[in-house]
């Protein structure tokens, strides 16, 4: 079955600092793996998919299958990066896009 | 931009009351999913539905669940007799084809008491 795990249910650094959300995933296949992030009271958006191989807002992730990871990361911190992150799985091919989220990650930002 | 957009925004009900949550996708989506959030959990894959039929349900999603298209705008998940259980924060998506990112809109939170 597959799982996806983001350990740290809060995550709190300071401005300018580096941000790391991690994420774990258990899955049998070759997967595709996502980042979505939601504001507060704005709907869940997408940040980043890993084969778009993109830098969104800063951010950046990439896929290690030998540990079964995809971490987000961000140099450098900002305020307006306050949110709440989700990592999110889908099985590559399959007749939908089901997705299987994480438990997600709220990231503060202090000033 | 387009957004996908969820009615109403809260909505509480008494157990064993049927409910309807509603959702316009985008206009020119063609795929339509609905996902939920128990407070506290994760977001869960509930149903997808393309060409005006389901393609793939979960286990949460038994007989007291179903969906509709009844036009060609509006997306509508029915709970035909709530359960405590059933609060949650529900939320729809569409893509436009297959492998598309998602879109979803803001959710409707339903309480049941």
């Amino acid at each position: 079955a597959q799982r996806v795990t983001q350990p740290e249910k809060l995550l709190s650094v300071f401005k300018g600092a580096p941000v790391e959300l991690k994420c774990n995933y258990s899955y049998s296949g070759s997967p595709e793996l996502f980042w979505y992030v939601q504001y507060s009271r704005q709907r869940l958006q997408l940040l980043l998919r890993h084969i778009s191989r993109e830098s969104i807002k800063g951010f950046t992730a990439d896929l290690n299958k030998g540990e079964t990871s995809f971490h987000l990361k961000k140099p450098f911190a900002q305020e307006e990066d306050s949110a709440m992150y989700y990592c999110a799985l889908k099985n590559s091919g399959g007749s939908n896009y089901k997705l299987t989220f994480g438990k997600g990650t709220l990231l503060t930002v202090n000033p | 931009e387009p957004e996908v957009t969820q009615t109403p925004s809260h909505q509480v009900t008494q157990m064993g009351q049927e409910v309807i949550l509603r959702c316009v996708p985008i206009s020119n989506h063609l795929y339509f999913y609905w996902y939920r959030q128990i407070l506290g959990q994760k977001v869960e894959f509930l149903v997808s539905f393309y060409n005006n039929e389901i393609s793939e349900k979960s286990e949460i999603f038994d007989d007291q669940f179903s969906v509709e298209r009844p036009d060609g705008s509006n997306f509508t998940l029915k709970i035909r007799s709530t359960k405590l259980e059933d609060s949650a924060m529900y939320f729809c998506a569409s893509g436009t084809y297959l492998n598309s990112p998602l879109h979803f809109g803001n959710g409707t939170r339903l309480t049941v008491t």
